[in-house]
């Protein structure tokens, strides 16, 4: 089966940039959605389609996917966003998610 | 105002079955794939499987494969997913998400239903 491999954490400071790594084989052939989890609360999509924010989704969130990764990138990270992050895409009919990485804002 | 709203928490014994709803609205029930997602406590996210309100297609997940059943009912933009022969394993929040009709991605996502599976 196929799968998404995340490391488990990223620690940044207020206003640095945050990267969040999501492998898998050939991840660029295919489409790559991101979601931020907060603890408590229902995943939020931040990122589809490789690089699209849906509305509402602050200009900071950003992402890319070629050869074998996809990346998230948070630039200028603020407190807010403290959260799980977890990458996701379909093989075939079935989805897959990234086993998560948490975010401290240090 | 799109949102999905999902039926409360349960607990069962072992061997038992739970059916969770996902109630849909401000938007076409029919044009969007349900999709459900299980997360175990302090774990990840699991994909469990979709079902299409258009024509009834679903899919599921290997995991859960000939325990799992999702219908949808039109009438009421309700989906359900039912789990059967529970053990503590399937301990979790559960989530029904949509899923955009071209892109394929999960923008709207109910409350979460805990179910505890427990003697």
């Amino acid at each position: 089966s196929y799968e998404l491999t995340q490391p488990p954490s990223v620690s940044v400071s207020p206003g640095q940039t945050a990267s969040f790594s999501c492998s898998g084989d050939k991840l660029g052939d295919k489409y790559v959605c991101w979601y931020q989890q907060k603890p408590g609360q229902s995943p939020v999509l931040v990122i589809y389609q490789d690089t699209k924010r849906p509305s509402g989704i602050p200009e900071r969130f950003s992402g890319s996917n070629s050869g074998n990764t996809a990346s998230l990138t948070i630039s200028g990270t603020q407190a807010m966003d403290e959260a799980d992050y977890y990458c996701q895409a379909w093989d075939t009919s079935t989805v897959v998610f990234g086993g998560g990485t948490k975010l401290t804002v240090l | 105002q799109v949102q999905l709203v999902q039926s409360g928490a349960e607990v069962k014994k072992p061997g038992a079955s739970v059916i969770i709803s996902c109630k849909s609205s401000g938007y076409s029930f029919t044009s969007y794939v349900i999709t459900w997602v299980r997360q175990a406590p302090g774990q990840g996210l699991e994909w469990v499987g979709w079902s299409s309100p258009y024509n009834g297609d679903t899919d599921y997940a290997q995991e859960v494969q000939g325990r799992v059943t999702m219908t949808t009912d039109t009438s009421t933009s309700t989906a359900y997913m039912e789990l059967r022969t529970l053990t503590s394993d399937d301990t979790a929040v559960y989530y029904c998400a949509r899923r955009t009709s071209t892109d394929y991605a999960f923008d709207i996502w109910g409350q979460g239903t805990m179910v505890t599976v427990t003697s």
